[in-house]
């Protein structure tokens, strides 16, 4: 089975802090994503990344950047963190061959 | 650029009954998704749907897929209390890289007595 996991379920942040959201996945899947769920919106595209070191904007990149130093491993950063920024964060990864995604259990952000 | 949209947002359904929900998108996509989220739970996959006429089922769901049409459709029959959950379609634009998807915008399903 594939594992997809972040690093936190839930997370509270102030305005204007660093952080950190992780994933890891076990199945050496080259492709990795990071989404933002919000209520009537669906899920939303952030960052991307084919390979290590590779990275591409999705559809809401502002506010966001990312990190993959390791192919297992796919940071999604908030350089300053907003009360806009408060939603759940979705980590999900890609292999070439699969003909779907697979997600992980999801960290739900709240920025005060 | 592909836009999804589902339609209800919201669906109240009494056990026993069938309804469907609608996800129609805007440009060519090559594959299509349905996903099923229980409250504070990741995605489940369901369907992969990857040609026209494609017709999977499972259960008390069936998903079809209308390429022509733009439109995906999620039947429920005799819908069951277990069946309450967030269901999402999301559609892969051709020519896009794995697993860029773009996803509606969630149909919240309530099933009671």
């Amino acid at each position: 089975d594939v594992k997809v996991t972040q690093s936190s379920r839930y997370l509270v942040k102030r305005t204007g802090e660093k952080v950190f959201l992780e994933c890891v996945q076990d199945m050496d899947h080259e492709n990795m994503f990071w989404y933002r769920q919000d209520p009537g919106l669906g899920l939303r595209l952030i960052y991307f990344s084919y390979d290590v070191k590779m990275k591409e904007k999705g559809d809401i990149p502002e506010g966001y950047s990312v990190s993959r130093e390791k192919k297992e491993r796919f940071s999604l950063i908030l350089e300053s963190a907003s009360t806009n920024q408060t939603s759940m964060y979705l980590c999900a990864t890609w292999g070439w061959m699969d003909t779907e995604a697979f997600f992980g259990q999801g960290t739900r952000l709240t920025v005060v | 650029e592909l836009k999804v949209e589902q339609n209800p947002l919201f669906l109240s359904m009494q056990e026993g009954k069938n309804y469907t929900i609608y996800c129609n998108y805007s440009t060519t996509s090559d594959r299509l998704y349905w996903y099923r989220q229980d409250p504070g739970k990741s995605l489940e996959s369901l369907f992969v749907l990857l040609s026209n006429g494609a017709v999977k089922q499972e259960g008390r769901l069936m998903a079809s897929l209308d390429t022509k049409a733009r439109l995906s459709t999620l039947h429920i029959t005799a819908a069951v209390h277990d069946l309450s959950a967030t269901y999402f379609c999301a559609g892969r634009a051709g020519g896009t890289s794995y697993g860029k998807l773009t996803f509606g915008q969630g149909t919240i399903l309530t099933v009671h007595p």
